[in-house]
């Protein structure tokens, strides 16, 4: 099956920016989706498609692709960014729904 | 506004069954496709299963096949999960998940619904 691989954790100072990344065998042909999920809250989607933001999300927030790597950006990190992220691809070959394990992001 | 509200907390047995519900408002299920995801304590997300946009049938992970169902009642406007022979591996959140359309990717999400499997 399909395995998408997170760091479990970043630590980044405020303002500056923060790199969470999520590798997968050609995920360069998939679709990359990013979640967020802060303590004691529903989960919310701030990335789909590899770089568009639904409305509502800031702009702070920008997805890319490279190679076997997708990368969730959050630019000017703030307190309020603190929370665990998710990736998440669909894959037609198991036509499952995959997330990474999550990555831990800490505001120092 | 499209909102997913979830049944309440459960505590169950080993060997047990439960029946988890999602009520949707703000679309009709006929425009979104319900999957269920769920979280272990301390740990990430494991997608279970779920409506196929391109069909409205459901698919589940092969591990669950076996004894997880999920219903829906167009009705009501209210997903089920129907999941038999807990074990203490099954406590942890389950969260309603919607797609859109024909997206690949979860744009609305329930509160969650706490399951504790216990002796």
């Amino acid at each position: 099956s399909y395995v998408l691989t997170q760091s479990p954790s970043v630590s980044v100072a405020p303002g500056k920016t923060a790199l969470i990344t999520c590798g997968g065998n050609n995920i360069g042909r998939k679709s990359v989706h990013w979640y967020q999920q802060k303590a004691g809250q529903a989960l919310v989607l701030v990335v789909y498609d590899d770089n568009h933001r639904p409305s509502g999300v800031p702009d702070r927030f920008s997805g890319s692709k490279s190679g076997n790597t997708a990368t969730l950006t959050i630019s000017r990190v703030e307190a309020g960014d603190e929370a665990d992220y998710y990736c998440q691809v669909w894959d037609s070959d198991s036509d499952y729904w995959v997330f990474g394990g999550g990555t831990r992001l800490t505001v120092l | 506004q499209v909102q997913l509200v979830q049944s309440g907390a459960e505590v169950k047995k080993p060997g047990a069954s439960v029946k988890l519900s999602c009520k949707v408002s703000g679309d009709t299920l006929s425009e979104l496709s319900i999957h269920w995801v769920r979280q272990a304590p301390g740990k990430g997300l494991e997608w279970m299963g779920g409506f196929d946009p391109e069909n409205g049938e459901p698919i589940y992970v092969h591990k669950f096949q076996d004894r997880v169902i999920m219903t829906k009642d167009t009705f009501t406007h209210t997903v089920y999960m129907d999941m038999s022979s807990l074990t203490s591996d099954d406590s942890a959140v389950y969260y309603c998940a919607a797609l859109q359309g024909r997206n690949d990717y979860f744009d609305y999400w329930g509160q969650g619904t706490l399951v504790t499997v216990s002796s």
